[in-house]
């Protein structure tokens, strides 16, 4: 039969404006966080992290938040550019869980 | 370059066959570790290797072997796959597990038929 292929969210946003792209995540013992990056062809590349003890920390042109609250992470991409494009992953936990990922897409 | 390498880049084999999949980091860590990426699930853990012994096994088929005989070098043996094992196979590195950042090579696309 036909495969279906892995449905991810996207987000579409235009060069120059930030982006916002968020993680929910259900280990609450987890105390580390990181994102990556996978551009098409690629493997995923590392972008920032992130320790439980901490509620935001910056990068350049990045930012990443984190609500223990509510167990949210997001990431935060200042005047996204056209080599932002590509699949953002969060990862916590105990052998750096990965989680499904959310294609940005840059647009002109 | 992200000190990683993997190979083949591309491998595509029969049923019935035998192959491998080598990975060498350079960057001194001490962690290795097998992902898969397929269509249809984000990325797998498959194994990892810590000082050259393995720690984890995620539930693994048993055709997939792998294999570290350094803290350098992570190979992955292949024998008698399915369809459905076609992906992406990737390798990384830490210097540690549990914590810091993961290198991970640019992959090994597997195409079984």
């Amino acid at each position: 039969g036909e495969s279906v292929g892995l449905h991810l969210p996207t987000l579409s946003v235009q060069e120059g404006d930030n982006s916002i792209i968020n993680c929910a995540y259900s280990n609450s013992a987890s105390d580390y966080f990181i994102w990556y990056k996978q551009e098409s062809g690629k493997g995923p590349q590392f972008i920032i992290d992130i320790r439980s003890n901490m509620d935001k920390r910056q990068g350049q042109r990045v930012t990443v938040l984190l609500n223990k609250t509510v167990k949210h992470l997001s990431l935060q991409i200042a005047a996204t550019q056209p080599g932002d494009s590509a699949v953002y992953f969060c990862v916590y936990g105990q052998n750096f869980v990965f989680g499904p990922g959310t294609r940005l897409s840059v647009l002109p | 370059e992200t000190g990683v390498t993997q190979t083949p880049r591309h491998l595509v084999m029969g049923m019935t066959n035998k192959k491998s999949l080598k990975c060498e980091q350079h960057l001194g860590h001490n962690a290795m570790y097998w992902y898969k990426q397929s269509a249809k699930k984000p990325l797998e853990l498959m194994f990892v290797y810590n000082f050259k012994e393995q720690t984890e096994n995620n539930s693994v088929p048993s055709r997939f072997s792998p294999e570290c005989p350094n803290s350098s070098h992570l190979f992955l043996h292949l024998h008698t796959l399915q369809p459905e094992d076609s992906a992406l196979y990737l390798c990384a590195s830490s210097q540690k597990t549990n914590t810091g950042e993961l290198f991970f090579g640019e992959g090994s696309r597997l195409t079984v038929l």
